[in-house]
């Protein structure tokens, strides 16, 4: 079946630093892929919608300059979380395929 | 703007018995619902797709129905087992493409 990978898996980083999680589609073509942020203990939100070769599609109150979102190609969708702040701290999980497929996560930690 | 709500948020059970997970949503007009496990610390597990046409999906041991009139959807699983616990959420999609997902019922299957 198609699957989805994020890198790293976890990653902990200093306030202020700027941190680049990958999202890739190993076997499929994946124009289209989401980013969704859960903090913990509460459901997904979706952040952004990640298109090839044209800009992402930002939910209301999404900084778009905060979080980054390249999708340069059509198995790899990158989040720059920049600047991080501890408010940051957050599990980050991408999809694709329609959100059939989600990838196992990002764990962040802002110290 | 879509509300999805997930009764109950946690469920303890002994193992062997039947369940059932609720979830409703405020807007009709949907694209598709979803339900996902997630284990903890981890991504998301798709376990099945209700297309908005569709009244219910199996899969093994589970079966989800949808009600859209009246703005429902339930996960049934039989037989639960130790290894069925776990946090399940509902994700609804709406025809502009968008999913929002619930809050998750955390399951707890006792050997």
């Amino acid at each position: 079946g198609a699957v989805v990978s994020q890198h790293p898996s976890w990653v902990i980083c200093k306030s202020g630093t700027s941190v680049k999680i990958e999202c890739r589609s190993l076997d499929f073509q994946a124009t289209t892929m989401f980013w969704y942020r859960q903090f913990p203990k509460q459901s997904l939100m979706l952040m952004a919608t990640s298109n090839e070769g044209s800009k992402a599609t930002y939910e209301q109150g999404v900084e778009k300059d905060k979080f980054l979102i390249n999708h340069a190609s059509l198995t790899l969708s990158t989040l720059t979380v920049t600047s991080a702040h501890p408010e940051d701290s957050s599990f980050y999980i991408c999809s694709a395929l329609n959100e059939q497929f989600f990838g196992p996560g990002t764990r962040l930690t802002v110290l | 703007k879509q509300e999805v709500t997930q009764i109950p948020a946690a469920l303890s059970v002994p193992e062997g018995e039947n369940l059932v997970l609720n979830c409703s949503f405020t807007d009709s007009a949907i694209y598709n619902l979803q339900w996902f496990r997630q284990d903890p610390g981890k991504g998301l597990t798709s376990l099945l797709l209700i297309q908005s046409s569709q009244r219910e999906q199996t899969s093994g041991r589970l079966n989800a129905s949808l009600d859209k009139s009246s703005g429902r959807s339930t996960l049934y699983i039989a037989a639960s087992q130790p290894g069925d616990s776990a946090t399940y959420l509902c994700a609804v999609r709406t025809n502009a493409g968008k999913s929002t997902f619930g809050d998750g019922t955390t399951l707890t299957v006792k050997p």
